[in-house]
């Protein structure tokens, strides 16, 4: 069975314009999130989606925005990017049939913000 | 205080040796733990997960559970060249479907 996939991989965008990320779940995963690791830290929750509703939402400004389509890949969204966005995205499936919904990551989205 | 702390390291450990990190946590809830591997460049892998106290087996790693004194440890046995990498410490508090992720300690496996 596939993972999770993500894309782009890599991304070069400069201050101020808009970006959009992609995600697609593992097959039979319903829950995806969305996570942002910076440099030498563990990755940050951004936001969680289950059956196309908001589960949880992280300490990050409204520039950030998600939703997740009816075949449970999602997007995530962010106006307004400053340098500090310059991150690793991470998106991950989870489902309520593995134990303890155990996260699955995809391979991530390098954003560059100049 | 963070939910999960761990130490960054790095752990320098030479090849064949048990290699042990540790991570421990705030709240005494009833909580699930997951251990994560994350080369560099790469994301995170699954290693294993833990809920129940006690250890937990599977195949050179162990993880240790110690709901008392607040720590999960993870143990790889015979270490590697290949198992340098930044091992991630991650906390789910029981009905909650969000882990909470500790900065990760560096290991270092030196032939």
């Amino acid at each position: 069975d596939a993972g999770v996939t993500q894309s782009p991989t890599h991304l070069i965008k400069t201050r101020g314009q808009q970006v959009t990320l992609r995600c697609s779940p593992i097959s039979g995963h319903k829950s995806v999130s969305w996570y942002q690791q910076v440099l030498g830290q563990g990755p940050q929750f951004i936001f969680q989606y289950y059956e196309k509703e908001e589960r949880g939402r992280g300490n990050f400004p409204d520039r950030f925005s998600a939703r997740q389509f009816p075949n449970y890949s999602s997007e995530l969204n962010v106006n307004a990017l400053l340098l500090g966005d310059s991150a690793l995205y991470l998106c991950a499936s989870s489902s309520p049939r593995t134990p303890q919904e155990t996260q699955y990551f995809g391979p991530g989205t390098r954003l560059l913000v100049l | 205080q963070k939910e999960v702390e761990q130490n960054s390291g790095p752990l320098s450990v030479p090849e064949g040796a048990i290699a042990s990190l540790n991570c421990t946590y705030s709240d005494r809830g009833s909580q699930s733990f997951f251990w994560y591997r994350q080369y560099s460049g790469k994301s995170p892998e699954l290693i294993m997960s833990i809920y129940s106290n006690g250890d937990k087996e599977d195949g050179r790693f162990t993880a240790q559970l110690n709901k008392a004194s607040q720590y999960v440890s993870l143990l790889i046995r015979d270490s590697q060249p290949s198992d340098s990498a930044t091992y991630l410490c991650a906390r789910m508090p029981g009905g909650s479907y969000i882990p909470t992720f500790g900065r990760g300690t560096s290991l270092i496996v030196h032939p």
